[in-house]
């Protein structure tokens, strides 16, 4: 079945520490994106990835570094300079047209240490 | 610059009773307006949208939601609740001009279905 596969699912993070979460799709989408959420805070865009090798900034993209080298792929590194970084990371893929709605991963839950 | 407006954190019915879940928008032009649901420690997953034409949409498991344009909104709905119902529900929009447009989510209305 085509889907968005996230991982890990958990992930522990300690100060100082770079960690990369994975995202893989295998839906032939061209979009993908990266939303953290927050509790009472709903969605906010990180980064998104209209095309291979190019990317843009959401949000918050302060603390945070993407590459998307394949189509397929689209993984986020979330750096020591992210101050907070606590929070469940969802991934997001859409193919091209305006009114098609998200596709997500289950998402990964970094926990800092 | 657009938003979503969730006014309610937290929504319960009774089984079979209906639902409404509450989302107003703010966008410049024409939207596209989407639901979404979010089981506990999952992904969000896509309920229905709202493109064109028909003000009353249908999704799946029996939700649906009705278009509103003069008072921007796009409530959720369902005639009898489940239990199995209970989630989180997230309302989104983005415009409908062309190119990358940005989607907005709101912050999410837990409902909580009660046997």
């Amino acid at each position: 079945d085509g889907g968005i596969t996230q991982s890990p699912k958990y992930l522990f993070r300690k100060e100082g520490q770079n960690v990369t979460l994975s995202c893989e799709q295998n839906l032939n989408h061209d979009a993908m994106y990266w939303y953290r959420q927050d509790p009472g805070q709903g969605l906010r865009l990180i980064y998104y990835s209209q095309i291979v090798n190019d990317f843009q900034k959401g949000d918050i993209a302060e603390g945070y570094s993407v590459s998307r080298e394949k189509k397929e792929s689209f993984p986020l590194t979330v750096t020591s300079a992210q101050k907070n970084p606590t929070a469940f990371y969802l991934c997001a893929s859409t193919a091209t047209g305006a009114n098609y709605g998200y596709t997500f991963g289950s998402g990964t839950r970094l926990t800092v240490v | 610059a657009q938003s979503v407006a969730q006014p309610e954190d937290q929504v319960n019915v009774a089984e079979g009773n209906p639902l409404t879940v509450k989302c107003t928008y703010s966008v410049s032009g024409n939207p596209y307006l989407f639901w979404y649901v979010q089981y506990p420690n999952r992904g969000l997953q896509f309920l229905l949208k709202y493109i064109t034409g028909d003000n009353l949409v249908k999704g799946s498991y029996g939700f649906e939601a009705e278009f509103n344009k003069s008072q921007t909104s796009f409530h959720l709905k369902k005639p009898s609740a489940l239990v199995s119902d209970s989630a989180l529900y997230f309302c989104a929009v983005r415009p409908q001009a062309g190119g990358y447009q940005k989607v907005t989510f709101g912050t999410g209305t837990k409902l909580q279905v009660i046997p």
